[in-house]
C-alpha cells in the first residue's frame, strides 16, 4: 500500500529565505508524485508532478522538486519565499497501473507554511 | 476554460438527514474523483468514475456513494449523516484515458463545506 509522510505539520520561514518541505513516499511500485498547495477556503492547486522522466521537477510559482529513489524522497524547495507563498501544500502519490489508470491519490497531512515579513 | 465546478459551496445538515453534492467537470474529462478533507483525517480519497463507470473506491461505509452521468457530471449522496461527516468535500476532474497512468493530473473545484449538526 502506498503511503506519503511530510514531515513537519508547520513550517515558518522569513520572506526571501529559502523553502524546504519535506516528504517521504513509501510505494510498491515506481509511483508518480505530486505536490499541491491550498490556500483557505479553496480547493487544491497542481504545483507539480513527477511521472517518472526528468528527476528534478520545475513547478509553477517557482518552486521545485527532486525525486531521490533511493531516499523515497520528494521534497520541494523555493530558493525566496514570497508573502504570497503562505499556504498548506500537500505531497501526494499514486501507484499506476499496468493495462489502465490509477486515478487514487494518497496524500500526506499537510504542511502549513507560515512566511514572516 | 472554466474549470471545475462544485455546488453548493456551503451546506447544513441535520444528522440522519442525506445530502447530494455535484460536480461538473472541465469540459472533456471523462474522470472524477471525489475526497473528502478533515482536520484529524486530512485528505482521504472516496472514488472515482470513468464514462459512468465507478473505477476506484476508498474505505468509506456504504452510506457514501455516487455515480456519474453521461456528461461526466457528478454526484455524491451521503445518507444518515453523522457529525464526523462535517468535512471539505473536493471533487478533482481529470482526462483520465485508460493506459495513460497519471501524464494527466487532477484538477480540483473549490469544494462543498458540508457541516452536519
Amino acid at each position: 500500500a502506498q503511503s506519503v509522510t511530510q514531515l513537519g505539520s508547520h513550517v515558518s520561514v522569513s520572506e526571501g529565505a529559502l523553502v524546504l518541505l519535506r516528504c517521504n513516499y513509501s510505494s510498491s511500485v515506481p509511483p508518480y508524485l505530486f505536490w499541491y498547495v491550498q490556500y483557505p477556503n479553496q480547493g487544491l492547486q497542481l504545483l507539480l508532478k513527477y511521472t517518472s522522466a526528468a528527476t528534478l521537477v520545475k513547478g509553477i510559482n517557482g518552486f521545485e522538486a527532486e525525486f531521490k529513489k533511493s531516499e523515497t524522497s520528494f521534497h520541494l524547495t523555493k530558493p525566496s519565499a514570497h508573502m504570497s507563498d503562505a499556504a498548506e501544500y500537500f505531497c501526494a502519490v499514486s501507484e499506476p497501473k499496468s493495462g489502465g489508470s490509477n486515478y487514487k491519490l494518497t496524500f500526506g497531512k499537510g504542511t502549513l507554511l507560515t512566511v514572516n515579513p | 476554460k472554466a474549470g471545475v465546478t462544485q455546488t453548493p459551496r456551503y451546506l447544513i445538515k441535520t444528522r440522519g438527514q442525506q445530502v447530494t453534492l455535484s460536480c461538473s467537470p472541465i469540459s472533456g474529462h471523462r474522470s472524477v474523483s471525489w475526497y473528502q478533507q478533515t482536520p484529524g483525517q486530512g485528505l482521504q480519497f472516496l472514488f472515482e468514475y470513468f464514462s459512468e463507470t465507478q473505477r476506484n473506491k476508498g474505505n468509506f461505509p456504504g452510506r457514501f456513494s455516487g455515480r456519474q452521468f453521461s456528461n461526466s457530471r457528478s454526484e455524491m449522496n451521503v445518507s444518515t449523516l453523522e457529525l464526523g461527516d462535517s468535512a471539505l468535500y473536493l471533487c478533482a476532474s481529470s482526462l483520465g484515458v485508460p493506459g495513460q497512468g497519471m501524464n494527466t493530473e487532477a484538477f480540483f473545484g473549490q469544494g462543498t463545506r458540508l457541516t452536519v449538526v
